[in-house]
């Protein structure tokens, strides 16, 4: 079942400041883990991922961080603007790789 | 190049009806996967279809099967609908060598179960 949560529903953010979006997972298994963005009307759109034998990756003005200790994963966006205002969903997937289990999602929102 | 395409893109239908729903994969996917997304809650896996066959399933009941064809495009159907079945229905497509978690996904049909 599900096993990905995330800390906050909401955040709310200055444009130009850096967001974090935290989540935090219970299963040992899980070895891959992806970040999606989601707009509004829209579907999912693939952000960033990184495996479980990473620490650290980083994308365009994103930076995804994996504490395996405490099972919890962050993603960071850099200097926020107004287009990242989404819902942010973390993902994590098992072996197989072909089933995503998706948290309920953080509604970020950058304020001008 | 195209994207994923579902259709319909919005649909009424009643308790006991049964649904249809249809997608096109992005050129040069092979595998598609189904998710069923309730409002304010994140995507639920449904199934997975690779080379025509039902690869891996979520917790879903019987009530909800699917096809892949040999173009690759896929339907979902519901059968015997629920009030609960009402949600937002994502297809995502990927091409199955790269075991990615890189999925495309459509932008949905909205079920709307009366």
């Amino acid at each position: 079942g599900e096993s990905v949560g995330l800390h906050l529903p909401t955040l709310s953010v200055q444009e130009g400041d850096n967001s974090i979006i935290n989540c935090a997972y219970s299963n040992s298994a899980s070895d891959y883990f992806i970040w999606y963005k989601q707009e509004s009307g829209k579907g999912p759109q693939f952000i960033i991922d990184i495996r479980s034998n990473m620490d650290k990756r980083q994308g365009q003005r994103v930076t995804v961080l994996l504490n395996k200790t405490v099972k919890h994963l962050s993603l960071q966006i850099a200097a926020t603007q107004p287009g990242d205002s989404a819902v942010y969903f973390c993902a994590e997937t098992r072996r197989t790789g072909n089933q995503f289990y998706f948290g309920t999602g953080t509604s970020l929102t950058v304020i001008p | 190049d195209a994207g994923v395409t579902q259709s319909p893109t919005h649909l009424i239908k009643t308790r006991g009806q049964q649904v249809t729903l249809r997608c096109s994969p992005k050129s040069g996917h092979d595998t598609v996967s189904w998710y069923q997304q309730a409002l304010g809650q994140g995507p639920q896996f449904i199934f997975q279809y690779y080379e025509e066959e039902e690869r891996q399933r979520g917790n879903f009941p019987d009530r909800f099967s699917g096809h892949q064809f040999p173009n690759y495009s896929s339907e979902l159907n519901v059968n015997a609908l629920l009030l609960g079945d009402s949600a937002l229905y994502l297809c995502a497509s990927r091409p199955d060598r790269l075991n990615t978690g890189e999925l495309f996904f459509g932008e949905g049909s909205r079920l709307t179960v009366l």
